[in-house]
């Protein structure tokens, strides 16, 4: 099955710095990629999300980038801010089928 | 849009009694239905998979006698917790598969059995 595996597990940056997640995936048939924000009590809402035709896309301060053939894909987000602050994972999708990395807790320091 | 509610957000019980959870799709409609589990600092454990009118599909370890999973309307599934224990406090989250693959998810309930 689908493993996903994402780092690091926890970042720190300053408030206006750059943040990057990254996540390799093991099935290379996996096609869609969502990238979740969950804060604390709440459930994950979806922030950005990539398919396997698609190199990169990107969202005002966000975006992600796919390397198919390398199996692996990340998310960048620029001009951190303290509400940024939560954990993000990571997913990788054949049909129904979705996988979760492990989430990297994002803490933006004002 | 793609929104998804749960319903209660956080319940209390006694052991031995049941809890049901609501997940609904409030302006989409789902075939399929993800209820997770989601341990303090860990990432969301797939539970079942829950499709209308049919039986759900458990993970493999997850009693199904114990998980009652019914998805009898397009917007509507239930998790019914039966005979709830300690160990079986946690966040319960579930998700609705729009169009594309995408997965929303509900706010989450947190169940807490004394």
């Amino acid at each position: 099955g689908e493993n996903v595996e994402q780092h690091p597990s926890t970042l720190s940056v300053q408030e206006g710095d750059s943040a990057v997640i990254k996540c390799t995936y093991s099935d290379s048939a996996s096609n869609y990629f969502p990238w979740y924000k969950q804060e604390l009590g709440k459930g994950p809402q979806l922030i950005i999300d990539i398919r396997s035709n698609v190199g990169e896309k990107k969202d005002q301060r966000i975006a992600v980038t796919l390397n198919k053939t390398a199996k692996h894909f990340s998310l960048h987000i620029t001009e951190t801010q303290p509400e940024d602050s939560a954990v993000y994972f990571c997913a990788a999708t054949r049909g129904s089928d979705m996988r979760f990395g492990a989430g990297t807790r994002l803490t933006v320091k004002p | 849009g793609a929104v998804v509610s749960q319903h209660p957000s956080w319940v209390i019980c006694k052991s031995g009694t049941s809890v049901k959870i609501e997940c609904r799709s409030l302006d989409f409609q789902a075939t399929t239905m993800f209820w997770y589990r989601q341990f303090p600092k860990q990432s969301l454990m797939l539970m079942a998979t829950s499709n209308e009118g049919s039986k759900a599909t458990y993970e493999q370890g997850v009693e199904k006698d114990k998980f009652l999973i019914n998805h009898a309307s397009l917007t509507l599934s239930t998790l019914t917790v039966t005979s709830a224990h300690p160990e079986d406090s946690s966040f319960y989250i579930c998700s609705a598969l729009a169009v594309g693959e995408t997965q929303y998810f509900g706010p989450g309930t947190r169940l807490l059995v004394l």
